[in-house]
């Protein structure tokens, strides 16, 4: 079975200040994986997805994730956040073996909190 | 374009009451998901379809639950005799053909409160 851990629930930082969000995914068979971002009362965008090649992916506004086979892991970055960016971020898990065929499978999400 | 779009935005239930969730897809997306999404929590898979096809409910929390996409467009989550412990947010999620990479495009979710 798959499953996603984000390491911390909450992320307090100054505007301008570097981000990392942490995921952790379990799977025994190859996996594809996303980052999803919530604003309040809206649904979830994607920011980001590895499916396979370079393990530096970039996203949309300023965000990337590195993905690492050895430590599976696909922490998510940005050098310097915005007031804007303060939402909650959700790392997902997809691939064969999982709970259906397509279905992402999400860890219990990051609130990014930026203030000034 | 138009995105994913769901209906209504808000539910109230009394406990005992039937309720019905629309999703509309975008156009001429093939794949359907239903999630599930608790407070403080993430999404949980419900029910997937490919088309008209139901072809996962694995998800499904009991047989009050029961979804449907009878002409592979629009879909309908509908519970029956509601819980409290069925309040949550409802999302739908479409894609554009089969498959584990492809990208899902969410709706703005459903909040549904049993009282």
């Amino acid at each position: 079975a798959q499953s996603v851990t984000q390491l911390d629930s909450q992320v307090p930082v100054f505007e301008e200040a570097p981000v990392e969000l942490r995921c952790n995914y379990s799977s025994s068979v190859s996996v594809y994986l996303f980052w999803y971002v919530q604003y309040p009362n809206q649904g979830l965008q994607l920011l980001l997805k590895y499916l396979s090649g370079s393990t530096l992916v970039k996203g949309i506004n300023g965000f990337e994730a590195e993905f690492n086979k050895s430590q599976t892991s696909f922490h998510l970055r940005k050098p310097s956040v915005h007031i804007s960016d303060t939402a909650e971020y959700f790392c997902a898990v997809s691939g064969p073996g999982g709970q259906a065929g397509t279905a992402l499978i999400f860890g219990k999400g990051t609130t990014l909190s930026v203030s000034s | 374009g138009a995105g994913v779009s769901q209906s209504p935005r808000y539910k109230v239930a009394k406990r005992g009451q039937d309720v019905a969730l629309r999703c509309d897809p975008i156009s001429g997306h093939v794949s359907l998901f239903w999630y599930q999404q608790a407070l403080g929590q993430g999404p949980e898979f419900l029910t997937y379809f490919q088309n008209e096809a139901q072809l996962d409910k694995s998800g499904l929390p009991s047989d009050r639950f029961f979804a449907e996409r009878p002409e592979g467009s629009v879909s309908t989550l509908k519970i029956q005799r509601t819980q409290q412990e069925d309040s949550a947010v409802y999302l739908c999620a479409s894609s554009l053909a089969w498959g584990s990479q492809e990208t899902q495009y969410f709706g703005p979710g459903t909040r549904l409160l049993v009282l």
